[in-house]
């Protein structure tokens, strides 16, 4: 059982919006920056946002990161049928000493 | 542009070693903190450890502790991870990422190299 919670999947219709939500604690979220990962079928995870909010370059602007409290949530609007795959949201804990990353969440594209 | 390139992943019989490389290219390997993340099969990602520019920190997911070490050689461009007393559970894909600071879960990732723990 991961400390950052994440919904084991989530679904949306192309063209629309759909958002994934990370919940951890204060001693993760709550002080520290998520970065969030795309991970497609047999490929390294791809960095998608970092520093909560931030996007590498290459990245389209579709994807967006944001933080509330000890919650952190992946907006991803313009849904395309490229963006099937499982995406992951990671912070370091200051309980644990290390980075966790999130369980995981498959995004199906209807 | 970013290159990194894990090797040296194998079958390996419980409580047996490995020793895992990541050769990086593309930018000055000793100015960025480097991690290590693995990836049972089927299953999400584990952070393994990471080590600062360095060498002179490092951090360990605390189910490795003991067992792992993380290393580096910055005349060689090259990242390590010494792998002893390896169980089952330590069955997954390997990856190497580029890191900013110790809470960087790594921006630039190679492909992984596989470690398969079984008699």
């Amino acid at each position: 059982q991961s400390v950052l919670t994440q919904p084991p999947s989530v679904s949306g219709t192309p063209g629309l919006r759909v958002t994934i939500s990370c919940s951890g604690s204060s001693s993760n979220i709550g002080d520290f920056y998520v970065n969030w990962y795309q991970q497609l079928p047999g490929t390294a995870p791809k960095l998608l946002i970092y520093g909560t909010n931030q996007r590498p370059s290459g990245v389209p602007d579709r994807f967006a990161g944001s933080k509330s409290g000890t919650s952190a949530s992946l907006a991803i609007s313009g849904l395309r049928s490229e963006d099937e795959a499982d995406y992951y949201c990671a912070a370091w804990d200051d309980s644990l000493y290390g980075i966790i990353f999130g369980g995981g969440t498959k995004l199906t594209v209807l | 542009e970013v290159h990194l390139v894990e090797s040296g992943g194998a079958l390996v019989q419980p409580g047996g070693s490995l020793r895992l490389s990541c050769v990086a290219s593309g930018f000055t390997f000793g100015t960025y903190w480097m991690t290590w993340v693995r990836q049972a099969p089927g299953k999400g990602l584990e952070w393994v450890a990471n080590i600062k520019s360095d060498g002179s920190e490092k951090y360990y997911v605390d189910s490795v502790k003991g067992r792992f070490t993380i290393s580096r050689d910055n005349t060689k461009n090259s990242l390590y991870l010494q792998m002893n007393s390896l169980r089952a559970e330590d069955t997954a894909a390997y990856h190497c990422a580029r890191a900013y600071d110790y809470a960087d879960s790594g921006h630039d990732w190679g492909q992984g190299t596989l470690v398969a723990v079984s008699s």
